[in-house]
């Protein structure tokens, strides 16, 4: 099956600060989403991106998808940005395989 | 609003004890699925269901059923539960992601934290 990497898998801001999040896939996807999963345990969807940028508020997103990676930045931090984010990948089954995620603490 | 909705959220059962997690969508999404999370093992998928009376094996079925008598509902039941099935429990939908159609994204429920002791 498809092989989902995320980089780093721990990252220490300080509030304002911006940051880049890494995901490699190892095969052609059909499907890629970036989740954020709240201190809580609740996952939030951040973006649905098989290719290209968006854009939504201080968090965007790239993915180019012939090279089998995806970005998704985070500009200006602010605590509530604090836990982990999750890249997850469709490849041709219907079954989202899910990267190890970045576990991100923004400092005040 | 739409979602979708899992109860309970939280449990604390006994092993061999049989639950239901149930898992609710209102918007009319063929697909749904269910996933679980474990520390170090990551988010897998659990069972899917492509539409009404049509499920399939993800990649850890063992120990769970599924059935969808009907579009919103997808239901996932522990016969006899064990504290190896301990972990945080996700529920999905989305559009069918069928051959030949654009995939769709796919939406979480708010999760059930599961204890079997």
């Amino acid at each position: 099956g498809i092989q989902v990497e995320q980089s780093p898998p721990d990252l220490i801001l300080q509030e304002g600060a911006n940051s880049t999040l890494r995901c490699n896939f190892s095969d052609s996807v059909n499907n890629l989403q970036w989740f954020h999963q709240n201190p809580w345990g609740q996952l939030i969807n951040l973006f649905y991106i098989p290719s290209g940028t968006k854009q939504n508020g201080r968090l965007s997103a790239t993915t180019v998808a012939t090279e089998r990676y995806s970005l998704l930045y985070i500009s200006s931090s602010q605590t509530t940005d604090s836990g982990v984010y999750f890249c997850a990948v469709e490849g041709t089954g219907n079954m989202l395989t899910f990267g190890g995620g970045t576990r991100l603490m923004v400092k005040p | 609003e739409a979602q979708v909705t899992q109860n309970p959220r939280y449990l604390i059962t006994v092993t061999g004890k049989k639950l239901t997690v149930t898992c609710s969508q209102n918007m009319n999404h063929e697909y749904m699925s269910w996933y679980r999370q474990d520390p170090g093992l990551g988010l897998r998928q659990i069972y899917y269901s492509m539409n009404v009376e049509v499920t399939d094996k993800g990649d850890v079925p063992e120990g769970y059923k599924v059935s969808r008598k009907e579009k919103r509902n997808f239901p996932l039941i522990l016969e006899s539960p064990s504290p190896n099935q301990t972990s945080l429990y996700f529920c999905a939908s989305s559009p069918s992601p069928l051959a030949g159609r654009n995939y769709y994204e796919q939406y979480f429920g708010p999760g059930t934290r599961l204890t079997v002791t």
